[in-house]
């Protein structure tokens, strides 16, 4: 079945600098991969996702991009705020087949003063 | 629009105990729907998942069991709470072949 890893566990970046946050999976049927994010106490929601059949996306200061030949695909959070601080979390999967979701095992992110 | 429940919120049990969580789709039919588990390490581990009444998939072997008696209902279960079973449990649903996952609140759940 899939796997997800996550690196790094734990990220600490000062304000207005930029944060990478990478994953790979093992799965090749794998098309869809979707970040999370969860703040403290609270239900993970999703900030941005990318489909197999494209190598970047972005949303204002959040961009994923995607190498299906390597299997893996990164997070990058450019001038980050302290809103910014939270966990978050890779998933992959294949839409096609199972819809079965696995996640990475997150990372928590520090925005430093 | 699509509204998922989830409860109780908080619950201690003593070990041996049975549990029953619950979880409720509003505003949609024939869900996807999940059952994850979030230990102390943070991580969301996939235990349960489900494409249709009374089809359920069991991605961890443990004392822990699935239902889903209605489409839009999903119900974790046991008969004998170990300690290990303590962690915060999230119910999530998604549309058919869409991929999106809505959370519930979630479900924190102490064994003592």
């Amino acid at each position: 079945g899939e796997n997800v890893e996550q690196h790094p566990s734990t990220l600490s970046v000062q304000e207005g600098d930029s944060a990478v946050i990478k994953c790979t999976y093992s799965d090749s049927a794998s098309n869809y991969f979707p970040w999370y994010k969860q703040e403290l106490g609270k239900r993970p929601q999703l900030i941005i996702d990318i489909r197999s059949n494209v190598g970047e996306k972005k949303d204002q200061r959040i961009a994923v991009t995607l190498n299906k030949t390597a299997k893996h695909f990164s997070l990058h959070i450019t001038e980050t705020q302290p809103e910014d601080s939270a966990v978050y979390f890779c998933a992959a999967s294949s839409v096609n087949r199972d819809d079965k979701i696995i996640f990475g095992k997150g990372t928590r992110l520090h925005i430093l003063p | 629009s699509q509204t998922i429940h989830q409860w109780p919120a908080t619950l201690v049990q003593p070990v041996g105990s049975p549990l029953s969580l619950e979880c409720t789709v509003e505003g949609t039919s024939n869900p996807n729907l999940y059952w994850y588990r979030q230990a102390a390490g943070r991580g969301l581990q996939l235990l349960f998942y489900s494409v249709g009444i009374g089809q359920i998939s069991s991605e961890v072997p443990q004392n822990l069991s699935a239902s889903r008696p209605q489409d839009r209902q999903f119900i974790l279960s046991s008969k004998k709470l170990l300690l290990s079973d303590s962690g915060f449990y999230l119910c999530a649903w998604s549309g058919y072949r869409t991929g999106e996952l809505f959370f519930g609140e979630g479900s924190r759940l102490t064994v003592l």
